[in-house]
């Protein structure tokens, strides 16, 4: 059964707090995109990979950080740094350099920060 | 630079009554579009895709949409509402020649649909 799978569904933290979102693909997709969900304000890109062991900041990069280490894998680490973490994590998988891009998504992290 | 906007945050429909949710964009190149729609607390599920083949795209569950190039609008449409689609929609276009983002896609704002008994 092929898919994109998401853990947790739902995380807790602590204001000072690093925490790791996971993301996994068996789609054998190129690449995986993280972009972040708050109300009335669409997704907006947080990074993506294109391939293996390389990785671009998307549009709002700060405080995040990503790895590529495997094709079926992009974890995301939400770092202290991070302002206002609290929000709705998507993650998602397409085929690179193949247009149009349409993209496959996760069911989502809900990441609250206490 | 590409960009996309949903004219309506908020679109409420009696069930059996059409549902118009609109989309506009901006491209300077040949667009590929979208439209997504996201159930509460879950992930994104693809509802149809304008390619530049038909300009009339049929996608999921009953919806279409329309490519009008002269208009740069690509509004989604569905000729009866069910209580199962009420949800929040969302209207894509995928960057193209952007940098090295190119195929990085660019979300509306996102219109929420309400489905009244």
């Amino acid at each position: 059964d092929g898919g994109i799978t998401q853990s947790p569904k739902y995380l807790f933290r602590k204001e000072g707090q690093n925490v790791t979102l996971s993301c996994e693909q068996n789609l054998n997709h190129d690449a995986m995109y993280w972009y972040r969900q708050d109300p009335g304000q669409g997704l907006r890109l947080i990074y993506y990979s294109q391939i293996v062991n390389d990785f671009q900041k998307g549009d709002i990069a700060e405080g995040y950080s990503v790895s590529r280490e495997k094709k079926e894998s992009f974890p995301l680490t939400v770092t202290s740094a991070q302002k206002n973490p609290t929000a709705f994590y998507l993650c998602a998988s397409s085929n690179a350099g193949q247009l149009p891009n349409e993209q496959f998504f996760g069911p989502g992290t809900r990441l609250t920060v206490l | 630079a590409q960009s996309v906007t949903q004219l309506d945050s908020h679109v409420s429909v009696s069930e059996g009554t059409p549902v118009l949710l609109r989309c506009n964009y901006s491209s300077s190149y040949s667009p590929s579009l979208f439209w997504y729609v996201q159930h509460p607390n879950k992930g994104l599920q693809l509802l149809l895709k304008y390619t530049s083949a038909a300009t009339l795209v049929k996608g999921i569950n009953g919806f279409e949409a329309e490519f009008k190039k002269s208009e740069t609008s690509f509004h989604l449409t569905k000729p009866s509402a069910h209580m199962s689609d009420a949800a929040e929609y969302f209207c894509v276009v995928s960057a193209q020649n952007y940098g090295g983002s190119q195929g990085n896609l660019i979300f509306g704002k996102g219109t929420k649909l309400s489905v009244k008994p």
